[in-house]
């Protein structure tokens, strides 16, 4: 167990709903970090956040995707209209900011099928 | 661009042998490297990394890696594999220029009894 917790594990929703996931870093992580693996792939980069701000999000998959970190603590990744091909792992990091060491410390992932 | 390769889907070897998971980069500056391992239905847990200096890196569970410029390689080591090794790893480099990890596709170890 690293530390960094994501609910809920498993869902499974229907084509067209929308899911959101949460993610609880390490306390005092200030860097946190969404990706997307599926089957037979390495973790694909999305979006991360430094405190509340969101430095990077040019590389979430379509605009059905956004993620927020409100309070610098907690994170959460919401999917709009889930289509079938977006049935994946969500995985979460979460590091302190060390430079370009730092070493990221995965949550166990949020498995999404959609129907 | 960045990127990073694992040439092998997945390597077999006999408990109490030696294995060697292969990783080879390619960064426009100096590499950080990184391997990590997935349990079935795990996230990501850290082995080790490389930043600087020593080529040989020390790790988690017993395992190493060797850092090589001019092939631009860091290959996972362990000198005696066990059963409970059994699971996919993951190479990835970041270079000095971004915080964004590339990662390969990973590679199956089954070690067996």
């Amino acid at each position: 167990d690293t530390g960094v917790s994501q609910d809920p594990r498993h869902k499974i929703t229907k084509r067209g709903q929308n899911v959101t996931f949460r993610c609880d870093p390490i306390s005092e992580h200030n860097r946190l970090y969404w990706y997307r693996q599926t089957l037979g792939q390495g973790p694909e980069f999305l979006t991360y956040f430094q405190n509340e701000a969101q430095l990077e999000k040019s590389r979430l998959l379509s605009d059905r995707f956004s993620a927020e970190r409100p309070k610098g603590s907690f994170s959460t990744l919401e999917i709009q209209r889930t289509e079938q091909g977006d049935s994946a792992m969500y995985l979460c990091a979460s590091t302190r900011t060390s430079g370009k060491s730092e070493t990221q410390y995965f949550g166990p992932g949020t498995r999404l099928l959609v129907l | 661009a960045q990127s990073v390769a694992q040439p092998e889907d997945q390597v077999n070897v006999a408990e109490g042998n030696p294995l060697t998971v292969k990783c080879t980069y390619s960064v426009s500056g100096n590499p950080y490297l990184f391997w990590y391992v997935q349990y079935p239905n795990r996230g990501l847990q850290f082995l080790l990394k490389y930043i600087t200096g020593d080529n040989l890196v020390k790790g988690s569970y017993g395992f190493e890696a060797e850092f090589n410029k001019s092939q631009t390689s860091f290959h996972l080591k362990k000198p005696s594999a066990l059963v409970s090794d059994s699971a996919l790893y993951f190479c990835a480099v970041r270079d000095e220029s971004n915080y964004q990890l590339i990662w390969g596709a990973g590679t199956k170890l089954i070690i067996k009894p």
